[in-house]
């Protein structure tokens, strides 16, 4: 079964500094897709990336950036000059087809604070 | 438009009541899904609906029922339900896997559930 480790709970930084939050994934497909969402505190998952399985390429989207690497598993999540409306819960997941569909297998989360 | 409407936002029901959430999309997405959050863990996936059926059922408790009328819509109906049901109620779509790999989901806002 497929599973997602985000290793680090919470995260607290000040304004301006960058931040990397950490994601491993196990699985045993060839073919697979990864995502980040960011929840804020108003609840809703908000879509930041997804990746698939055959596309190792590094992304780079603002203060965004994504480091994915197949030999270690991991589909890191940087944030450069952090502001404090990235305060917010940020999911890893990974996907998992389950009989004619697909669906997401979720980290815990790592909760970001950023302080002014 | 990446918008998925909940409704209503907020609802207290007792554990005899029959109450619904309705979740709708317009963005020609196939594929629907039911989520349930509980505070501090990630969504916690309940029903996946692909071209109008049911593709995925989480083993959720019958109390929870789902109908998927047409493409846009989503329904979750709740009867007799517990304290312990009251949870955020997450509401996604995004493209079928048919279209070619797994697409990201859009989250609607969500419908927090109080059971007393």
């Amino acid at each position: 079964a497929q599973k997602v480790t985000q290793a680090q709970t919470e995260i607290s930084v000040v304004e301006k500094e960058d931040v990397t939050l950490d994601c491993v994934y196990e699985t045993r497909d060839t073919t697979y897709y990864l995502f980040w969402y960011k929840q804020p505190p108003s609840g809703e998952l908000v879509f930041l990336i997804r990746r698939n399985s055959f596309d190792e390429q590094n992304e780079i989207s603002g203060r965004y950036s994504w480091n994915f690497q197949k030999s270690t598993s991991s589909f890191n999540f940087t944030i450069t000059a952090s502001q404090v409306v990235d305060s917010a819960v940020y999911f890893c997941a990974l996907s998992e087809r389950k009989g004619g569909s697909e669906k997401l297998v979720f980290g815990k989360g790592t909760k970001l604070t950023v302080n002014p | 438009d990446t918008e998925v409407t909940q409704t209503p936002k907020h609802l207290v029901m007792g554990m005899t009541n029959k109450k619904s959430l309705k979740c709708e999309q317009h963005m020609g997405h196939r594929a629907m899904y039911w989520y349930k959050q509980k505070a501090k863990k990630p969504p916690e996936l309940m029903f996946v609906y692909s071209y109008e059926k049911l593709s995925i059922n989480e083993s959720v408790p019958s109390r929870f029922s789902p109908e998927c009328p047409n493409s846009s819509l989503l329904n979750l109906h709740l009867h007799a339900l517990q304290p312990e049901d009251s949870a955020l109620y997450l509401c996604a779509s995004s493209q079928d896997y048919l279209a070619g790999g797994m697409y990201e989901q859009y989250f609607g806002p969500g419908t927090r559930l109080t059971v007393t």
